[in-house]
């Protein structure tokens, strides 16, 4: 069975940093692109980042380029998402999010996590 | 950016009946549409993708339809499970975007 468990998420003040874990299991994890998007209270989804199979491109929405940097540990299954200079704006529920095995050109999201709320607030 | 723009927002209806969501881009997106259902406290489930394919386990009940800016997803006899919040996201260019979302109420 698929699962994606995102941790990490919490209370930061405005300025500074935190870094998501996504635990997958259930999968060959290197196998696949890897994606976070959110949702911010009351708002729809937003796509944040994405990453390929050995991380070696890397892609980020306009909100977030030059703060946000995903990565991933294929041999642990795991991926991240390191957010410096956070901002009011993105308090939200960060969910992990896998992509179709085939073809990479295709942006949609198979699985999901059920999330985990990031708060930015001094 | 593709906007992504559902209608309507809110929509009540019984079990047993039948709905439709809309789902407009504001440019041509071919087929590259997506259709997921959010439930709280789960994980967001993929219902159909390439506008009309379902995806494994997804109920025959669900179905997609719509090319180019016009998309729709129909659910038949709603169950008392399908009372929930569904969102469009196209991934025909980058960045992939997602609709307002239309949230199922029960009449």
């Amino acid at each position: 069975e698929v699962q994606l468990v995102e941790s990490g998420g919490g209370l930061v003040q405005p300025g500074r940093s935190m870094k998501l874990s996504c635990a997958a299991s259930g999968f060959t994890f290197s196998d696949y692109y890897m994606a976070w998007v959110r949702q911010a209270p009351k708002k729809g989804l937003e796509w944040v980042a994405s990453i390929s199979y050995e991380g070696s491109s890397t892609y980020y929405g306009d909100s977030v380029k030059g703060r946000f940097t995903i990565s991933r540990d294929n041999a642990k299954s795991t991926l991240y998402l390191q957010m410096n200079s956070l901002r009011s704006e993105d308090t939200a529920t960060y969910y992990c999010a896998r992509h179709p095995l085939l073809p990479t050109t295709d942006w949609y999201f198979d699985f999901w996590g059920p999330g985990t709320m990031v708060t930015v607030s001094s | 950016d593709v906007q992504m723009t559902q209608s309507p927002s809110y929509l009540a209806a019984s079990p047993g009946e039948s709905v439709s969501i809309s789902c407009k881009a504001s440019k041509s997106i071919s087929t590259y549409l997506a259709w997921y259902q959010e439930k709280p406290g789960k994980a967001n489930k993929l219902l159909i993708y390439s506008g009309s394919t379902l995806q494994s386990g997804t109920p025959s009940r669900f179905s997609g339809s719509g090319s180019g800016t016009d998309f729709t997803l129909t659910i038949r006899s709603l169950e008392p499970e399908d009372f929930t919040v569904y969102y469009c996201q196209h991934y025909n260019e980058y960045p992939p975007t997602f609709g307002g979302g239309t949230k199922l109420e029960l009449k």
